[in-house]
């Protein structure tokens, strides 16, 4: 069955770089996603990278895929305040439309 | 940016109770989903719409869950008879289509109290 898996914290501090790490373990075609949720607020999607794909960009994100690993990680450039959240990883699984979630990271960032 | 709506933001409710939660997806999506996050755990998918009938479903959505779209804006999770693990943040997410490369939006969810 497919579990994905985050550790839960991380402290960074405003202007360096983040790394969350996420593994996952279905076999299959995926899709694989990053989702950003602030205090009271619902999940945001930041970014997503099909299982064929090493790597995606997009302007403070990259998100990194190590398919023989099973291995996501989402890293944030020149990382902001506004950048403190929980982030959550997701797979498609062996279903398009039936995300499986990992416990998400709680990414606090110190001045 | 069009985004998912999700009304009540709270909702308190006596056990044994039924509950409706609504959301209204983004206009032009057709695929509907539910979600719940049990305070602490991760978030787990309930339920799959589509072309006004049920996709898929976990094994959390027993009997006593209904989805519904009621109207053309409208997409509706009833829960019949509340118990105390009922308690949860439940979200509404959508997409245009139901293949990974059109990824789910999702609301802000609504809480749910079951006292």
């Amino acid at each position: 069955g497919e579990d994905v898996e985050q550790s839960l914290f991380l402290s960074v501090r405003e202007g360096d770089s983040s790394v969350i790490n996420c593994t996952y373990t279905d076999s299959s075609s995926t899709y694989l996603y990053w989702y950003k949720q602030e205090p009271g607020a619902g999940l945001q999607l930041l970014t997503y990278i099909f299982s064929n794909m090493d790597m995606k960009q997009d302007q403070r994100l990259t998100v990194l895929l190590n398919k023989k690993d099973k291995h996501l990680s989402l890293r944030i450039a020149d990382t902001q305040t506004g950048d403190s959240a929980i982030y959550f990883c997701a797979e498609t699984g062996d279903s398009w439309g039936k995300l499986q979630f990992g416990a998400g990271t709680q990414v606090v960032v110190t001045p | 940016e069009p985004e998912v709506t999700q009304t009540p933001s709270h909702q308190v409710t006596q056990m044994g109770q039924e509950v409706i939660l609504r959301c209204v997806p983004i206009s032009n999506h057709l695929y509907f989903y539910w979600y719940r996050q049990i305070l602490g755990q991760k978030v787990e998918f309930l339920v799959s719409f589509y072309n006004n009938e049920i996709s898929e479903k976990s094994e959390i959505f027993d009997d006593q869950f209904s989805v519904e779209r009621p109207d053309g804006s409208n997409f509706t999770l009833k829960i019949r008879s509340t118990k105390l693990e009922d308690s949860a943040m439940y979200f509404c997410a959508s997409s245009e289509v139901g293949v990974g490369d059109q990824p789910q939006h999702f609301g802000d969810g609504t809480r749910l109290s079951i006292l």
